[in-house]
Formats: structure tokens, C-alpha cells, sequence
């Protein structure tokens, strides 16, 4: 199983500010990342698929990159609505496909 | 538009059995891989089980040979039998589409709005 490790678990960041969230995985996973926004009492949306290539309606602030062991989800000007927690997913090899931690990106 | 409206939640005592069950609309159902996901409360995200299109099935370890995911064909629904219950089931479990047509990728386009498990004496 692969296990994906993000960092940090909490990012404090002030709004306009840029965000930048990191995952791991414990094995090339080449490009196959997804990552998922997850707001109190709502299912998980999805962001990033691909490490890069925002999902539909997604606002182009939001980017991804990274391949293999190392990716990043970049927020360019955090938005009040962007306060939210963030996990990423491995889909490279499954079953199972596995989740991060996740990380809160909360109000400074 | 897409909705997947999951049912069947509650309350279950250890050893107990429950049934989950995802109504399925604006899309052909079996064009796709459905999905079960689930959320322990405040914790983050673990793939259960996924069903592809042909009926073949995945279970995450933790679930293998007490979980059983199948679908409804007239209803176009998906639905996970769940038995032998534990406490560390115990759940906000989602239902949720693949988000490529055909044979799984596995990461996920449309989510349910969640239904809660808890199992408990």
C-alpha cells in the first residue's frame, strides 16, 4: 500500500496570501494525483487530477505540479471561500487507492 | 446533473450487519466504477470498496470478506451490504463516482452528501 504523507497538517495564511501545500508518497506514483478540497459538513470536491489539470469549474488560482514522490497543491490568493482542509489521493496503484493526511488551511 | 443520494445509515451494534445504498442519476451508472468512501468523525479519508462496470469488485483490507458491494441494476443504484460491524467502522461513508468512464481509475468526480454509520452498544 502507499502511503501519502502531507505536510504541514495546519497552514495558517492571511487572505490575498499565497498557499502552497505539500504531499509525499512512499513510492513513484508518477503523475496519478488527485487532490480534493473538503469544507465542514461537505464532501470532499475535487480540485487537481493528473498532479496538474484542474477539474472542471475549478478557478485557475488553484494549480498543481510535482511527479513521482513529490507534488504540490499552489492557492496563488487565498479567497475566504479557500479556507478548507485539502487531502490528496494516490491512484497509481490500487487497491487501494490512498489519501493523505490532509492539511487545514486556516485564517492568520 | 449528477446526484448520488446515499440511504440506509443508523445505528448497529457490534457484530451487526447494515445496508448503504446510492441512488445513482444523470449518468449512465454502469459506464462507470462506483465507489464507497468513508470518513471516521474528524478524521481524514479512506477508500473502502469500489465496483467497475462488468460487476468486477475491490475492498480495502479492513473490509475484505464482511463488506459486499453490488449493483441494482433497475435502480440504478450501488449499494454496500455491511456485516460482521465494528466500532472502528463507525463512519460518515460517501459514495462517489470515478471520474473516467470504463475500467476504475479511482479518484473521484461527484461525491453523495455522506450518510453516517455508527456502530456501537
Amino acid at each position: 500500500e502507499i502511503v501519502m504523507t502531507q505536510s504541514p497538517a495546519t497552514l495558517s495564511v492571511s487572505p490575498g496570501e499565497r498557499a502552497t501545500l505539500s504531499c509525499r508518497a512512499s513510492q513513484s506514483i508518477t503523475n496519478n494525483l488527485a487532490w480534493y478540497q473538503q469544507k465542514p459538513g461537505q464532501a470532499p470536491r475535487l480540485l487537481i487530477f493528473a498532479a496538474s489539470t484542474r477539474a472542471t469549474g475549478i478557478p485557475a488560482r488553484f494549480s498543481g505540479s510535482g511527479s513521482g514522490t513529490e507534488f504540490t497543491l499552489t492557492i496563488s490568493s487565498l479567497q475566504s471561500e479557500d479556507f478548507a482542509i485539502y487531502y490528496c489521493q494516490q491512484y497509481n496503484n490500487w487497491p487501494p487507492p490512498t489519501f493523505g493526511g490532509g492539511t487545514k488551511v486556516e485564517i492568520k | 446533473e449528477v446526484q448520488l443520494l446515499e440511504s440506509g445509515g443508523g445505528l448497529v451494534q457490534p457484530g451487526g450487519s447494515l445496508r448503504l445504498s446510492c441512488r445513482i442519476s444523470g449518468f449512465t451508472s454502469t459506464s462507470y466504477t462506483m465507489n464507497w468512501v468513508r470518513q471516521a468523525p474528524g478524521k481524514g479519508l479512506e477508500w473502502v470498496s469500489a465496483i467497475e462496470g462488468d460487476g468486477t469488485t475491490f475492498y480495502a483490507n479492513s473490509v475484505k470478506g464482511r463488506f459486499t458491494v453490488y449493483r441494482d441494476n433497475p435502480y440504478n443504484s450501488v449499494s454496500l451490504q455491511m456485516n460482521s460491524l465494528r466500532a472502528e467502522d463507525t463512519a460518515l461513508y460517501y459514495c462517489a463516482k470515478d471520474a473516467v468512464a470504463g475500467d476504475g481509475y479511482l479518484f473521484f468526480d461527484y461525491w453523495g452528501q455522506g450518510m453516517m454509520v455508527t456502530v456501537s452498544s
